[in-house]
């Protein structure tokens, strides 16, 4: 079985400091990792993958992930929050569905992001 | 291109009616899935097609959920009889396949069911 721990449903920052979300997993097999982010109403937009390539995953907005397989963690960093980065971000591992090619995401619980100006 | 669309984008509907919930995917996607988003469950898997077919329904909720897709397109959500816990955000996503492990979501629809 899989499963993802974000740690933290609330984290707040000020404009401009660092943002680390973080995220633990468990997975039987070596995973495919993701972060997504939800604006308000809206649906989710990926914002990077990690797919036993390079551990370090660059993605949109200034976004990047480490996959750190000794601590099975995959924490998401932002070096300068801005205002817009004010969202929801959820964390999730993908396995392999029966039916070739196919993929169920289990998603963590989450983490809102606020940035105080 | 098109993203994926769902319609409706809002519901409202009284407990015990039926509702149904389309997804368009992407163009060119062979693979389509369902999660459910509320407050106490966070995001749940339900249900997934690759083409037309669902090989496994063992994520529905309950027997009053139903799903299809036709011409390895358009997908419906069917609840049937629907209750209050039913009320949720269903998001719609999409992946080429194959290897193809991205999924790309919808905007939802949320559900209220009074």
């Amino acid at each position: 079985a899989q499963s993802v721990t974000q740690l933290g449903s609330h984290v707040s920052v000020s404009e401009g400091a660092l943002v680390l979300l973080r995220c633990n997993y468990s997975s039987s097999v070596p995973p495919y990792l993701f972060w997504y982010v939800q604006y308000p109403n809206q649906g989710l937009q990926l914002l990077l993958k990690y797919t036993s390539a390079a551990t370090l995953v660059k993605g949109i907005n200034g976004f990047e992930a480490e996959f750190k397989k000794s601590e099975t963690s995959f924490h998401l960093t932002k070096p300068s929050a801005h205002m817009s980065d004010a969202a929801e971000y959820f964390c999730a591992v993908s396995l392999l569905l029966s039916g070739a090619g196919s993929y169920q995401l289990t998603f963590g619980k989450g983490t809102k992001l606020s940035v105080i100006p | 291109g098109a993203g994926v669309s769902q319609s409706p984008s809002n519901k409202v509907t009284e407990k015990g009616k039926d509702v149904e919930l389309r997804c368009d995917p992407i163009s060119g996607h062979t693979a389509l899935y369902w999660y459910r988003q509320s407050l106490g469950q966070g995001l749940e898997f339900l249900i997934y097609f690759q083409g037309n077919s669902a090989p496994d329904k063992s994520g529905l909720p309950s027997d009053r959920f139903s799903a299809e897709r036709t011409g390895g397109s358009v997908s419906t959500l069917t609840i049937q009889r629907t209750q209050q816990e039913d009320s949720a955000v269903y998001l719609c996503a999409s992946s080429l396949g194959t290897d193809q492990e991205t999924q790309y979501f919808g905007p939802g629809t949320r559900l209220l069911v009074l």
